[in-house]
């Protein structure tokens, strides 16, 4: 079945730097784009930004677009998110989700990988 | 600050119905853009739950309905069932294709 993958928990220091990775199976990796989505404690949901993972073409958010990269790795169906200058305000579960191509909804989501910036 | 606005909460008696909205502008959903709706019940990821405006996706209830006019958009639930309370965002697009959430309404069933 259609699944995304993330990697496990992290605990970061500030100033630090995080590299959350999602692995998808299932489907046909090259043909969608794959988002990020981040949700503070108690907060709703902040989009970080997407990779088309057929062609590797990247968006950011305006918010973060300098402290955050997304890449993809074809060969291992798998796309991952760093963001560096860790802050306390980052502290979040983090979603990796695939968009639907035929009405741009958020269609598989992943499990979500809890990072804790803390000193 | 969120560019979508939806009401921070509503609550109804189970069998009831309820509407949220989800208001945004000309530079998103007034734009032509899809709106799509998310179920988050606590602890889990969020499940699509009404796909480009009205469609429900396979699996989904069809006590869960959703509408678009203008800038806005709808998501109404008719059999309000306790396992329905949760968390309900709305999501668009914005200018060069960047997407946008509402804040999220949280739905308390009585």
């Amino acid at each position: 079945q259609v699944q995304l993958v993330q990697s496990g928990a992290e605990v970061k220091k500030p100033g630090a730097s995080v590299k959350v990775s999602c692995k998808a199976s299932g489907y046909t990796f090259s043909r969608y784009s794959l988002h990020w989505v981040r949700q503070a404690p108690g907060q709703g949901l902040e989009w970080m930004g997407r990779i088309n993972a057929g062609n590797g073409d990247t968006k950011y958010s305006q918010n973060i677009h300098d402290r955050v990269t997304i890449t993809g790795d074809t060969a291992a169906n798998t796309v991952h998110m760093e963001l560096r200058s860790l802050k306390s305000a980052d502290t979040a579960v983090y979603y990796c989700a695939r968009v639907d191509i035929l009405t741009g909804g958020f269609d598989v989501w992943g499990q979500g990988t809890l990072v804790n910036v803390s000193s | 600050q969120s560019m979508l606005t939806q009401p921070p909460s509503v609550s109804g008696a189970a069998g009831q119905r309820v509407t949220i909205s989800c208001t945004g502008s000309t530079s998103n959903i007034g734009a032509g853009y899809n709106v799509h709706w998310y179920q988050q019940l606590p602890g889990t990821a969020p499940r699509l739950l009404i796909s480009a405006n009205t469609n429900r996706p396979s699996g989904v209830p069809d006590r869960f309905s959703g509408s678009k006019s203008g800038t806005s958009a709808s998501l109404a639930i008719t059999g309000l069932q306790a396992e329905d309370e949760g968390d309900y965002y709305c999501q668009s697009f914005g200018s060069g294709l960047t997407v946008v959430f509402g804040g999220g309404t949280k739905l308390t069933v009585l």
